[in-house]
């Protein structure tokens, strides 16, 4: 089955800067690709997705980019703010697959 | 405007105590999830309904069982709980947007307490 891996575990970035997440995978048949983003005590909530048919895509101060040949992912969060800070998953699903293979979670902190 | 609720946010049990958390959505989405989360480790998946077919995960304990009694109602039933089973039990729904794949929607979650 699919395998997802995610560095790093733990972040702080001095408010303003940016702030990088990886993800890999390993099943070349994963073609969607959603970050989470979970605040503490609380749901985790969608934030950004990407399909494999796109190498990046942007909202706002958030960006996502993929590399198929190389199998991973990234999440970009620039001008990070305090209301960054929390616990981001990645995650991968293989074609029309209902489940998703999260990653192991990497938590941000910003610092003011 | 509440689209996956669960109910109560809160459970207190007893080791061994039977304890029922329960889901609804109005998102009429055909899939529902249950995931075990502990301290801010990733989701993990015990079962999830596909329509009304139920698909269990290899590793979930047979102590685990679910319900899904109509499209917008899940409930996950605690037979025995243990001390380990004390967690936050996050309940998702999604359908299939085609090409776009299945988004996940999260509830609240329930705090599990075992005492």
């Amino acid at each position: 089955g699919e395998n997802v891996e995610q560095h790093p575990s733990t972040l702080s970035v001095q408010e303003g800067d940016s702030a990088v997440i990886k993800c890999t995978y390993s099943d070349s048949a994963s073609n969607y690709f959603p970050w989470y983003k979970q605040e503490l005590g609380k749901r985790p909530q969608l934030i950004i997705d990407i399909r494999s048919n796109v190498g990046e895509k942007k909202d706002q101060r958030i960006a996502v980019t993929l590399n198929k040949t190389a199998k991973h992912f990234s999440l970009h969060i620039t001008e990070t703010q305090p209301e960054d800070s929390a616990v981001y998953f990645c995650a991968a699903s293989m074609g029309g697959n209902e489940k998703l293979t999260f990653g192991t979670g990497t938590r941000l902190t910003i610092i003011p | 405007d509440a689209m996956v609720i669960q109910n109560p946010r809160y459970q207190v049990t007893q080791f061994g105590k039977p304890v029922t958390l329960s889901c609804s959505q109005t998102l009429n989405h055909n899939v529902m999830y249950w995931y075990q989360q502990k301290s801010s480790q990733a989701p993990k998946l015990l079962f999830h309904y596909y329509d009304k077919d139920f698909n269990n995960e290899a590793d979930t304990p047979d102590n685990f069982q679910s319900r899904r009694p109509n499209t917008s109602f899940c409930f996950l039933d605690i037979r025995s709980p243990g001390l380990g089973d004390a967690a936050m039990y996050l309940c998702a729904t999604s359908r299939d947007r085609g090409n776009r794949g299945y988004e996940q929607y999260f509830g609240p979650g329930t705090r599990l307490t075992v005492t």
